[in-house]
């Protein structure tokens, strides 16, 4: 199966910082890579899928990059209502893996 | 507005079964998607359970196969699941939701404790 690993694993930054979050997969996904947003107590947030297309609704200070193997989540500006924890996704066949997460608070 | 909600005992005994329901509202399951239950333990990440098709096509994570059945029940518009021999490593909250791809529309959670 293919295993999806995510970095870093967690991150503190300011206000207003760029954030870049990379998750890889073990073999090659094409684009079927999905971001998730989960804030505290709640259940997760779609953001982006296929790899790079933004959800409704979503802020566009959220984007996603890569393909094959290689895939990043980048925040242009971080926000305060961005502290979260961030899992990416694959769903070009089951099983439909997530990675372990990484966990974004502010410095 | 689609909306999905989880139901299901809060507790369960070690050594019997977990099931757990999702009534779908909003929507027909019978008119496409697939849907999904993810479950995360405490303090931990997700784990993908498994996913049905609205034609009943089933996906089980393999780690989960011998012990998870899924189905639905489009005259009452809702996906059920079923785990087996449950141990304290399945206490988690589980959440069903629908995958026109990703997962796009989650249900609220179920936390579901296996102890005795």
């Amino acid at each position: 199966d293919i295993q999806m690993t995510q970095s870093p694993s967690s991150l503190s930054a300011s206000v207003g910082d760029r954030v870049t979050i990379t998750c890889r997969a073990s073999q090659d996904i094409s684009n079927f890579l999905a971001w998730y947003q989960q804030k505290p107590g709640k259940v997760p947030k779609l953001l982006i899928y296929a790899a790079s297309t933004l959800q409704s609704g979503v802020p566009s200070r959220f984007s996603g990059s890569g393909s094959g193997t290689d895939f990043t989540l980048t925040i242009s500006s971080l926000q305060p209502e961005d502290v979260a924890t961030y899992y990416c996704q694959k769903y070009n066949s089951a099983p439909f893996t997530f990675g372990p997460g990484t966990k974004v608070d502010i410095k | 507005q689609v909306q999905l909600q989880e139901s299901g005992p809060g507790l369960v005994q070690p050594s019997e079964t977990l099931s757990l329901t999702c009534t779908v509202s909003g929507y027909s399951i019978s008119s496409g998607y697939y849907w999904g239950w993810i479950r995360q333990p405490p303090g931990k990440g997700l784990e993908w359970i498994g996913s049905i098709y609205h034609s009943g096509s089933t996906y089980y994570n393999p780690s989960l196969k011998s012990r998870v059945t899924i189905s639905i029940d489009t005259s009452k518009n809702r996906i059920s699941l079923k785990l087996t021999s449950v141990t304290a490593a399945d206490t988690a909250l589980y959440s069903c939701a629908r995958g026109p791809d990703a997962f796009d529309i989650w249900g609220q959670g179920t936390m579901v404790t296996v102890s005795s």
